[in-house]
Parts: C-alpha cells; structure tokens; sequence
C-alpha cells in the first residue's frame, strides 16, 4: 500500500529566505512522486513530479525536489521564496486503484507556507 | 471556458436537501475525480471514473452518488447529508487515470451542510 507524510503542518519563513518543505512515502510498486501547490480559493496545482531519470526534479515557480530512495523521501525546495509562495503544499504519491489499469493519488496532510516580510 | 470548472463555487443545504454539484473538462480527458478537503485532514479520493466507468469508490456513504454521462462531465448527487458533510469539494480530470498523470483540478465547490 502506498502512503505519503508530511510531518509539518505549517512552515513560517521570511521573504527571501531559503524553505525545505519534507515529504516521506511509503510503496510497495513503482514510485511516481508529485508535489502540488493549492492557493487561497483555489484548486490545486502541479508543481513538479518524478517519474524516473534524474532525481533532482525542477518545477514551476523556481521549485524542485529531490527523490531519495533510499531514505523514501521527496522534498521540497525553494532556494529564494516570496511573498506570493503563501500556499498549501501537498505531496503525493501515485498508486493501483485495484480495478483495472486505473490509478489514484494518495496525498499527504499538507503544508501550509507563510511567507513573511 | 478551458480547464476543469465547477459549478456552484458555494453551496448551502440543510439535510433532507437534495442537491448535485457539477464539474467539466476542457481538456480531452478520459479519467474524473470526486475528492472530498476537510480542515485539518488529507485530500480523500472519494470516486473515480475511467472513460466514463466508475473505477475506484472509496467507501463513500451512499448519500453521496456520482454520475458521469460522458468523459467531459461529472456530477455528485447529493442527499440527507450530514453537518460532517461540509467541506470543500474538489473535480480533477488526467489524460487516461494512469500513473504517471497529472492531475488538472476545479476551484472547487464549498459545501455548507446546516
């Protein structure tokens, strides 16, 4: 079964600063790994995934993670952050849904960013 | 319109109410997703529909029944909900609900269950 934590909650940071957002998984099959971001009002949105290949993934925003098998991890990282980074950041990992070929996400509770100036 | 809409944005009900939320693609996808967002819990899958074949039902409570009449639409019928029902209530669509695929998501509708 697959599985995804996120053990912070919320991770307040200055503008301008460097963040790391952690993200640990859990799977038996294949790993596909993603992060989305969700801001205020709205649906959420893909940031970035891993596949295969590299395991340094860049992503929108000036975003990218790095996928580590062998302490199952997938963080997040921003090297500069701004104001507007203010968000809810959800990682998430891809599993069988046991019918058919068909597929789900199993996300993990979430992060919430603050970015203050 | 392009993306995933979803109609109404909010959504109030008492609980002998019957009522649907609404969700459309733009984007050519063949797979749809009911997710349910409450405060303070992760994102629950709670339906999933595969050109139009409904793949993945996640215990949902039968008050709760979704329709996809086509790979462009999806609904979720409402009925005798409960004040534990109220939460944000996200639509996805993903090219064929495969592994790899990302995930395009609604605004989402926000559901008041008095």
């Amino acid at each position: 079964a697959q599985s995804v934590t996120q053990l912070d909650s919320q991770v307040p940071v200055f503008e301008e600063a460097p963040v790391e957002l952690r993200c640990n998984y859990s799977s038996s099959v294949s790993v596909y790994l993603f992060w989305y971001v969700q801001y205020p009002n709205q649906g959420l949105q893909l940031l970035l995934k891993y596949l295969s290949g590299s395991t340094l993934v860049k992503g929108i925003n000036g975003f990218e993670a790095e996928f580590n098998k062998s302490q199952t991890s997938f963080h997040l990282r921003k090297p500069s952050v701004h104001i507007s980074d203010t968000a809810e950041y959800f990682c998430a990992v891809s599993g069988p849904t046991g019918m058919d070929s068909s597929y789900k996400l199993i996300f993990g509770s979430g992060t919430r960013l603050l970015v203050r100036p | 319109e392009t993306g995933v809409t979803q109609t109404p944005r909010h959504l109030v009900m008492g609980m002998t109410n019957k009522k649907s939320l609404k969700c459309e693609q733009h984007l050519g996808h063949n797979a749809m997703y009911w997710y349910k967002q409450s405060a303070k819990k992760p994102l629950e899958l709670m339906f999933v529909y595969n050109f139009k074949e409904q793949t993945e039902n996640n215990s949902v409570p039968s008050r709760f029944s979704p329709e996809c009449p086509n790979s462009s639409h999806l609904f979720l019928h409402l009925h005798t909900l409960q004040p534990e029902d109220s939460a944000l209530y996200l639509c996805a669509s993903s090219q064929q609900g495969g592994a790899t695929d990302t995930q395009y998501f609604g605004p989402g509708t926000r559901l008041t269950v008095l």
